[in-house]
This record gives structure tokens, C-alpha cells and sequence, in this order.
């Protein structure tokens, strides 16, 4: 059973369309996460939700919207893409919140624009 | 802001040789240290961490000690195999919350 799911995989898509992300975690984690992974591997956190609640969102355009159903999913929709959003989009989750927590990632989704 | 600098790769090895990979940070708090290994096509794991001055992570032959009078977490392994080529983030977090604040990664390939 993979912990850390996403789906799709790949995505490749024109610019100017909208898109989702999904992920599910099966290891009851209360915490989930999207981090950016760019063309030079660097990596940075976009969002984060406790308990389906936004705590932390990093200066992303407001084209991205995390949504939470529950809190075992956190899903990642993109409006109007654009060429510089080619990335590989990362989920994580832990179990809280806290500083020392080990975050379990998922295996990414490669997004390729237009 | 918080900040991670590793050093530059990719670093080239010969299978059994030393490993060390540089990791200094800066930080506002008393963070929690991490390392993570993003191997060929997937996504990351946690190789190792330390939460405390002082405190020493291992895992695999993998180790990293947190020094606080230096602000470095420094990656080492005695004798590397091919199979540890792969990509190694080190990373903290900060800020009262969980979020990982990463380094721009380090690649390690190992050769036969």
C-alpha cells in the first residue's frame, strides 16, 4: 500500500488551461503539504494543512488553491497555466504539526505546460 | 528567513570511498535538521534528522551530527555504494510549524 499517493503521474497541458493535482495519504496523518520542485531540483514549500485547515501558504499566486475534503486528501488546482508552473509538484503529510515531525512525500507529479 | 546552503554538485565517488556532504543553516530558532535522499524518479524519503544541539541521526551507514557553535549538519558515510547515488537534500524546520525549509540539493554519483 503506497502511504503517499498522487495521481495523475504526468500532466502536460497547454497554457491558459486549468488543472488538478489529487493526493491521498493512508497513514493517518493530521498534516498534509505541496512543496514546487523546479527545472534545478530546489524545492519549496507551497502549502500546508492541519486538520483541513490552511496554516501556511507561501506567497503562491492565487491561481493555486489547495482544497482539503478531508483529512486524508489534500488535491491542488491550477487556473490559467502558465509556462514558468512546469514543475514537479511534491505532497507530503506527517503526523502533526510540529517542528520535528518527519514528513512522508509522495512520489510527485510532473507538470509540463505549453 | 531560514535558509540552507549545501554544497555545489554533483559530487563523483568511487565505490568504498568516504563521503561528506556540507550543510550550514541559518535560522531564528531552535530548528529541527533533516536529510532527505530523492533517488532517480521518485520522490523524497527521510534519510536521517537530529532535533537537538548536539544530537547525532544515522540510518544505512549514514550520519549527521547538529552543531549548533558551527550552525552545519554535515552528511557522512564511511564507504558509499553505487546504489547510494541519488540526490541528498538537507532541510530544517522552523517556524512552529512542520514546513520544510530545503537546501538546493547535492548529487551523488558513485561509480563501480
Amino acid at each position: 500500500d503506497t502511504a503517499v499517493s498522487q495521481t495523475p503521474k504526468y500532466l502536460v497541458t497547454q497554457m491558459g488551461n486549468d488543472k488538478s493535482i489529487k493526493c491521498e495519504q493512508n497513514l493517518g496523518h493530521d498534516t498534509m503539504y505541496w512543496y514546487k520542485q523546479d527545472s534545478k531540483k530546489f524545492l519549496k514549500i507551497m502549502f500546508s494543512y492541519n486538520n483541513k485547515e490552511l496554516i501556511i501558504n507561501e506567497t503562491v499566486p492565487n491561481r493555486f488553491s489547495p482544497k482539503s475534503p478531508d483529512k486524508a486528501h489534500l488535491n491542488l488546482h491550477i487556473n490559467s497555466l502558465e509556462l514558468g508552473d512546469s514543475a514537479v509538484y511534491f505532497c507530503a503529510s506527517s503526523q502533526l504539526a510540529g517542528v520535528a515531525d518527519t514528513q512522508y512525500f509522495g512520489p510527485g507529479t510532473r507538470l509540463t505546460v505549453l | 528567513g531560514d535558509s540552507v546552503t549545501q554544497m555545489e554538485g554533483p559530487v563523483t565517488l568511487s565505490e568504498e570511498a568516504f563521503l561528506t556532504i556540507n550543510c550550514t543553516y541559518t535560522a531564528t530558532g531552535y530548528p529541527s535538521l533533516f536529510w532527505y535522499v530523492q533517488y532517480p524518479g521518485e520522490g523524497l524519503q527521510l534519510l536521517l534528522k537530529a532535533t537537538k544541539a548536539d544530537d547525532k541521526g544515522s540510518n544505512k551507514g549514514f550520519e549527521a551530527t547538529y552543531r549548533k557553535e558551527t550552525t552545519s549538519f554535515h552528511l557522512e558515510k564511511g564507504s558509499v555504494q553505487v546504489s547510494d547515488s541519488a540526490v541528498y537534500f538537507c532541510a530544517l524546520s522552523d517556524r512552529g510549524y512542520s514546513t520544510l525549509t530545503f537546501g538546493k540539493g547535492t548529487m551523488l554519483l558513485v561509480s563501480p
